[in-house]
This record gives C-alpha cells, sequence and structure tokens, in this order.
C-alpha cells in the first residue's frame, strides 16, 4: 500500500525566513498532489494542487515543486510570518478524486 | 455557503453505545468523504461517495461502522457498538469532482468540516 512520509519532528523557523517542508512517498504514482493547512480544532483547508506533469506551481508566497521521479514534492513559504504557524498536510491522488494524507509537518514560524 | 457542517461537534458515550455522526455537504458538490484523525494515525479516509453512491469503503475499519448517503445534502457514519479505540476527530469533506474525457478539471479542492470530536470511554 502507499505510504506517505512528512517530517513529524515540527519545523522551527525565524519570522521573514522561506519554510521548507518535505512530502515522500512510495508505492503510489499519483498524478495529482495537494497541500493543505491545518490549524488546531479545525479541519483541514486547502492551499494548492499540483500535477504529475507540472514541475512547480505558484500562489503568492506559496511554491510547490513536484519530482515524480524522486517521489517527493518540496513546499515552501517565503517570507513566513507568525500567522503561517500551523500544520501542513500533503494528499496525494490519482484514482478518480480519492486522496491520501500524510501525517503534517507542524511549522512554528517565531517572530 | 455555510460550509460544511457536521453535529454534534463532541460526543461523549460510553463503550458498546451506538454513536451516529452527521454531515451536510456544500450544496453543488457531487463527492462527499469521511475521515478519522488521530495523533498515532494520522488523517484516514474511511469511506467516500460519489453522486451519493460509495465509491470505496476500503478504509472502514471493519463492520461496526457503516456510512450512508440518502441524498445529495446528508450522510450520516454509524458507529455500532462503539469502543474506546474509536476515539478521534471524524471530519466530513466534500468536493465537485469534474473530469472531461478522463482529465481532471479544477483542483479536486476538498472542504472539510469542522469535525466531530468522539470520546468513546
Amino acid at each position: 500500500s502507499q505510504k506517505i512520509e512528512q517530517n513529524s519532528e515540527a519545523l522551527n523557523i525565524q519570522e521573514g525566513k522561506t519554510a521548507t517542508l518535505t512530502c515522500n512517498y512510495t508505492n503510489y504514482s499519483p498524478a495529482y498532489l495537494q497541500w493543505y493547512r491545518q490549524d488546531p480544532g479545525r479541519g483541514p483547508v486547502f492551499l494548492l494542487l499540483i500535477r504529475e506533469n507540472e514541475k512547480e506551481k505558484r500562489k503568492e508566497r506559496l511554491k510547490v515543486t513536484f519530482d515524480t521521479t524522486l517521489k517527493q514534492s518540496l513546499f515552501h513559504i517565503t517570507a513566513s510570518q507568525p500567522a503561517d504557524s500551523a500544520t501542513y498536510l500533503c494528499a496525494l491522488g490519482g484514482d478518480f478524486n480519492k486522496f491520501y494524507f500524510g501525517s503534517g509537518t507542524k511549522l512554528n514560524v517565531k517572530p | 455557503d455555510a460550509g460544511v457542517i457536521q453535529s454534534p461537534r463532541h460526543e461523549v458515550t460510553e463503550m458498546g453505545q451506538e454513536v451516529t455522526l452527521r454531515c451536510k455537504p456544500i450544496s453543488g458538490h457531487n463527492s462527499l468523504f469521511w475521515y478519522r484523525q488521530t495523533m498515532m494515525r494520522g488523517l484516514e479516509l474511511l469511506i467516500y461517495f460519489n453522486n451519493n453512491v460509495p465509491i470505496d469503503d476500503s478504509g472502514m475499519p471493519e463492520d461496526r461502522f457503516s456510512a450512508k448517503m440518502p441524498n445529495a445534502s446528508f450522510s450520516t457514519l454509524k458507529i455500532q457498538p462503539s469502543e474506546p479505540r474509536d476515539s478521534a476527530v471524524y471530519f466530513c469533506a466534500s468536493s465537485l469532482a469534474l473530469r472531461v474525457a478522463g482529465v481532471l478539471e479544477g483542483t479536486y479542492e476538498q472542504y472539510f468540516g469542522p469535525g466531530t470530536r468522539l470520546t468513546v470511554t
């Protein structure tokens, strides 16, 4: 079965720096990959989708890359702010609209 | 739109009791998902429906779990009998799935409800 790995350790960075989160996967060839943000006590909120034939996708301060050879996606937040502190989940899909979620990485942006 | 609505927000029950979780998806969405989230296992997909029809229930842990979607605006997840290991946050999500000539259109963005925190003692 598919396996999705996100760093379970929290990522602590200073405000203004670029945060980079990693999503690795095995035993799967997703056609699509999504990134979500989850705040405590709330459901995940969609951020970006990238397709297997796309190398990079940007949205404001967010950038996502998708390397199907390395089986890896990187999620970048530039000029990070304390308000970016949250848990970020990657989700892999391809079978109709069924997505498998990683366990998430907690980001702490310190002022 | 009010977004995905789930009820109850919190449920505390005793082992062996029946639990029913409810979800109202966003109007116009044709796909509905039930997830369970725990610290140990993260966010697990239990079952999903497309146009009110269950497409994949392979994530349902065992026969104690069942889900229904009698119409486009309502779904239930039932646990009978409940056990302490069922304690988790249960999320419902909906999306609009559009596939034209086999190609995904749009982002398949899933809109999550606020979740139901279930505690089984």
